[in-house]
């Protein structure tokens, strides 16, 4: 069964930064699309980042682009998103997805707040 | 971007009656490989969504056959066929052919 396990948020100040990360345990992420997306309270879902191949494609939000930076450690089976320059837009609930939304973590929530 | 709209926005149903749920997206969004990407998502409150229905009308597995997929081009449906109190929460519509994969605003589902 793939899990996908969070890690990572909480409260930080604005203009900070913060590195989550996603443990996959019954499938290797190697070879497959992984992707972040995140919800703000009360709100849709959004897509934040994605990373597929040997070759590393990576695309991002226009929202995060600059900011944020995804990456993944094959050896660790994990998936990482490096977020700086934060603001209050990007509180969420931040979620790790594997395959194109099949598999979600149950998120981990992020906090801007001074 | 692909803009999706999805229609009702809220939705009141009756347990045992059928229910559906239009997608329509601003564009065609067909991949290089032929493929419309489509995608149906639910999700309870407090919890993370669950894919429902891949590449239009594919039902992922596990998923309750009274659940199905529909639609070409710009516009798409999610019909039940008979709605059960474990259907209640709130159903997206996405597509991810073209980045950013975008979601539909999202439509809640509760029981009269």
């Amino acid at each position: 069964e793939v899990q996908l396990v969070e890690s990572g948020g909480g409260l930080i100040q604005p203009g900070g930064s913060l590195r989550l990360s996603c443990a996959a345990s019954g499938s290797t992420i190697s070879g497959f699309s992984m992707n972040w997306a995140r919800q703000a309270p009360g709100k849709g879902l959004e897509w934040v980042a994605y990373i597929m191949g040997s070759d590393d494609v990576i695309y991002y939000a226009e929202s995060v682009k600059g900011r944020f930076t995804i990456s993944k450690d094959i050896a660790k089976n994990s998936l990482y998103l490096q977020m700086n320059s934060l603001s209050a837009e990007d509180t969420a609930v931040y979620y790790c997805a594997r395959s194109s939304g099949l598999y979600w973590g149950r998120g981990t929530l992020v906090t801007v707040s001074s | 971007d692909v803009v999706m709209t999805q229609s009702p926005l809220s939705l009141p149903v009756t347990l045992g009656q059928p229910a559906s749920i239009s997608c329509r997206s601003s564009q065609s969004f067909v991949f290089s490989d032929g493929n419309t990407y489509l995608s149906w998502f639910h999700q309870r409150p407090g919890q993370s969504p669950r894919r429902l229905i891949y590449k239009v009308f594919n039902r992922d597995s596990g998923v309750p056959d009274r659940f199905s997929g529909s639609g070409s081009g710009t516009d798409f449906t999610l019909r039940i066929s008979r709605v059960e109190a474990e259907d209640v929460g709130v159903y997206y519509c996405m597509q991810g052919s073209h980045w950013p994969w975008t979601f539909g605003q999202g439509t809640k589902v509760e029981i009269k």
